[in-house]
């Protein structure tokens, strides 16, 4: 079956730094997703991105769809203490509706 | 609040008991969408919803689990006969018409003791 490799697995950073996250799948996708995750709570859609080349922003956010389809990655600008969480990629590929998640991404924002 | 709703949001039951989880999605949304989170995991796929109609279900899904959707409106999720290994957090998630965006419920975290 499909499978995402998200990477890194945790991260550790200054506020104020950039981030950069990514997933790659063995598989091709037609849709990728990433969303954020906070303790004891459902993920959040932060951004979607339909078309390979696509680069979506959404606030400090920027998002892009690989051009083979098989990879995606996030950046966060100038990053807050309220940005910490667990960040997960999906995607949605072929004839099948639900979503294939990565392993997510732990995100530490130190003051 | 007009986004999915999951109920409830804590269970605590002794293995071997059923339990019944209950997901509203947002009201314009046909198909739905119930996964499995586990700690330090991503979400798994458990079962796909179009309207009322059952449309796939995943391998994780034993025969000990079932899904309903009567009216195509809300969702339930029933555990017969749970197991430790039962125990995770269970989502449900909403899309319209179009594919991609997936809406998710804040969830039913499930201890089996």
């Amino acid at each position: 079956g499909q499978q995402l490799n998200q990477s890194p697995q945790s991260m550790f950073i200054q506020e104020g730094e950039d981030v950069s996250m990514n997933c790659t799948s063995s598989s091709i996708f037609n849709t990728w997703l990433w969303y954020k995750q906070e303790p004891g709570e459902g993920p959040v859609l932060l951004i979607a991105l339909y078309k390979a080349g696509e680069l979506t922003s959404n606030g400090r956010l920027t998002a892009q769809f690989g051009i083979t389809r098989k990879d995606s990655f996030l950046n966060i600008s100038a990053s807050i203490p309220s940005d910490v969480g667990i960040y997960f990629c999906a995607g949605q590929g072929g004839s099948a509706r639900q979503l294939t998640f990565g392993s997510g991404t732990q995100l530490t924002v130190l003051p | 609040d007009t986004g999915v709703s999951q109920d409830p949001r804590h269970k605590i039951t002794k293995r071997g008991q059923n339990v019944t989880f209950r997901c509203d999605p947002i009201s314009e949304h046909n198909r739905l969408y119930w996964y499995r989170q586990t700690l330090g995991q991503g979400p798994e796929f458990l079962t796909y919803f179009q309207n009322e109609a059952q449309l796939e279900k995943s391998r994780l899904l034993s025969d000990r689990f079932s899904a309903e959707r009567p009216k195509g409106s809300f969702s339930t999720l029933e555990i017969q006969r749970t197991e430790q290994g039962d125990s995770a957090m269970y989502l449900c998630a909403t899309q319209g018409w179009a594919d991609g965006e997936q809406y998710f419920g804040p969830g039913t975290r499930l201890t089996v003791t």
